[in-house]
């Protein structure tokens, strides 16, 4: 199974921050890399797909970049709804994994 | 609207077994492949099982094959897991997703508001 892992696992930062995750995959996943934020107490919700691709409906503060077996989500301007757990997911082979996630505090 | 409504968790004996259901809507079911992924908070989110949109191909994780069933019913809008053998390890919500249309390949989007399934004696 391919691995990835994400960092930091949690990070503080404040309304208006740019604030950056990244992801690892431990073999490379070409561009078959999303990206999720789960509120609490709901569920994940797409952000990003194909690692770069902006999820329709989804603000553009949210970018992905990366190939291969690094990536990066960059948060520009952090919105209070922003303050959730963020995880990363490959969709290269089977099967699907996901990161330990993001927690993103204030 | 595009929405997935699971159904079917609650509180069973190590050993038992439960029906989940996820009740799909606002897009065409029988179109795309559709994933079981569940989270627990020790071990994060997790894929379960997936099939194909006419039900001729499904995958198990290694931790549920041969006790695990994913079935779908495309007349009807509805997908199925059906959980044996039911462990303490097997204690996580579950989310009910809409994966891809052409390719098993794939993003999840949407998912499921997740049901609770507690595996305890």
């Amino acid at each position: 199974d391919i691995q990835m892992t994400q960092s930091p696992s949690s990070l503080s930062a404040s309304v208006g921050d740019r604030v950056t995750i990244t992801c690892r995959a431990s073999q490379s996943i070409s561009i078959h890399l999303n990206w999720y934020r789960q509120k609490p107490g709901s569920a994940p919700s797409l952000l990003i797909y194909a690692a770069s691709s902006l999820q329709s409906g989804v603000p553009s503060r949210f970018s992905g970049s990366g190939s291969g077996s690094d990536f990066t989500l960059t948060i520009t301007g952090l919105q209070p709804e922003d303050f959730a757990t963020y995880y990363c997911q490959q969709s290269h082979s089977i099967p699907p994994t996901f990161g330990g996630g993001t927690k993103v505090e204030i | 609207e595009v929405q997935l409504v699971e159904s079917g968790g609650g509180l069973v004996q190590p050993g038992g077994s439960l029906r989940l259901s996820c009740a799909a809507s606002g897009f065409t079911f029988s179109s795309y492949w559709m994933h079981w992924v569940r989270q627990t908070p020790g071990k994060g989110l997790v894929w379960v099982s997936r099939i194909n949109s006419d039900e001729s191909v499904t995958t198990y994780a290694d931790s549920v094959k041969g006790r695990f069933t994913i079935s779908r019913d495309n007349s009807d809008n509805t997908l199925y897991l059906q959980m044996n053998s039911l462990r303490v390890e097997d204690t996580a919500v579950y989310y009910c997703v809409r994966g891809a249309v052409a390719t098993p390949k794939g993003w999840f989007d949407p998912w499921g508001q997740g049901t609770l399934v507690t595996v305890s004696s």
